[in-house]
C-alpha cells in the first residue's frame, strides 16, 4: 500500500537557522497537504500543493512539490521559537479519497 | 463560527467496555475523516465518511470498530470491547470536499484522548 516517509524524524536548530523537512511517497500523489501540530494540540492546515513542480510561499515558509509528484519539502527560513512543533505531510493517491500522513518531523528551536 | 468539535476530550474506559467518540464537523462540511494517533507517532487514517455513507473504511480494523455519519447529528466512532492497545488520541477532521477534482483542506478537531485501563 501507499507509504509516506518524512526525514528527518527530529531536528533541533538554533533560533535564526533554517530548517527543511522532506516527504517521500511510494506512489504518485494527486495532491499533498502540510500540517503543523503543536505538542498536545491538533494538526493545523498550512498549505496544499496540487501541480507538478509547484512552489508556494507563506512568509518564511516555502513548500515544493516534486516534478514526479512523489516528493515534497517544507523549508523554514530563519526559524523562530513559535515554529516549534511537528510538521506532517499528507498525500492522497490517485483514485482514492484517503490521505496518508507522513511520519512527521519534530522541530525544536533553541533560543 | 465554531470549528470542528469533538467530545469527550478525554475518555477512560476499562477493558471490555465500549467507547463512543463524537465529532461535529464545521458548519457546511459534509465529509469527515477519522484518524488515530499514538504518542510520538503520525496520524493513521481510519475511515472517510460522507453524510449517510461510508466512502473508505480501509484503515479501520474489521473487528470492534465502526463509524457512522447520520443525516442529522455528529459522526460517531464506536469501539466495542476496548483493549489496552486502543489507547490513543482519536482525531476527526472535516472537509467540504466532494467527489470532483478540487481538493480541500481538512479542519481538525481537538481530539479525544482515550485511555483503556
Amino acid at each position: 500500500g501507499q507509504q509516506v516517509m518524512q526525514i528527518p524524524q527530529y531536528q533541533h536548530v538554533q533560533e535564526g537557522e533554517d530548517f527543511t523537512t522532506y516527504c517521500n511517497s511510494s506512489t504518485t500523489l494527486s495532491n499533498i497537504q502540510w500540517y503543523k501540530q503543536r505538542p498536545g494540540g491538533h494538526p493545523v492546515f498550512l498549505i496544499q500543493l496540487v501541480k507538478s513542480g509547484e512552489v508556494k510561499k507563506q512568509k518564511r515558509l516555502t513548500f515544493q512539490f516534486g516534478e514526479a509528484k512523489k516528493n515534497s519539502s517544507l523549508h523554514i527560513t530563519a526559524t523562530q521559537t513559535t515554529d516549534v512543533g511537528t510538521y506532517f505531510c499528507a498525500g492522497r493517491g490517485s483514485g482514492t479519497y484517503k490521505y496518508i500522513f507522513g511520519t512527521g518531523t519534530r522541530l525544536k528551536v533553541l533560543a | 463560527n465554531a470549528g470542528v468539535m469533538q467530545n469527550p476530550r478525554h475518555l477512560v474506559r476499562r477493558r471490555g467496555q465500549e467507547a463512543r467518540l463524537r465529532c461535529s464537523p464545521m458548519k457546511g462540511h459534509s465529509h469527515v475523516y477519522w484518524y488515530r494517533q499514538l504518542p510520538e507517532e503520525g496520524l493513521k487514517f481510519m475511515v472517510y465518511l460522507q453524510k449517510e455513507n461510508i466512502i473508505d473504511e480501509s484503515g479501520m480494523p474489521k473487528e470492534r470498530f465502526s463509524a457512522e455519519f447520520p443525516k442529522e447529528g455528529p459522526s460517531i466512532l464506536r469501539i466495542q470491547q476496548v483493549v489496552r492497545g486502543d489507547s490513543a488520541a482519536y482525531f476527526c477532521a472535516s472537509s467540504s470536499e466532494g467527489a470532483g477534482v478540487t481538493f480541500y483542506e481538512q479542519y481538525f478537531g481537538p481530539g479525544t484522548r482515550l485511555t483503556v485501563t
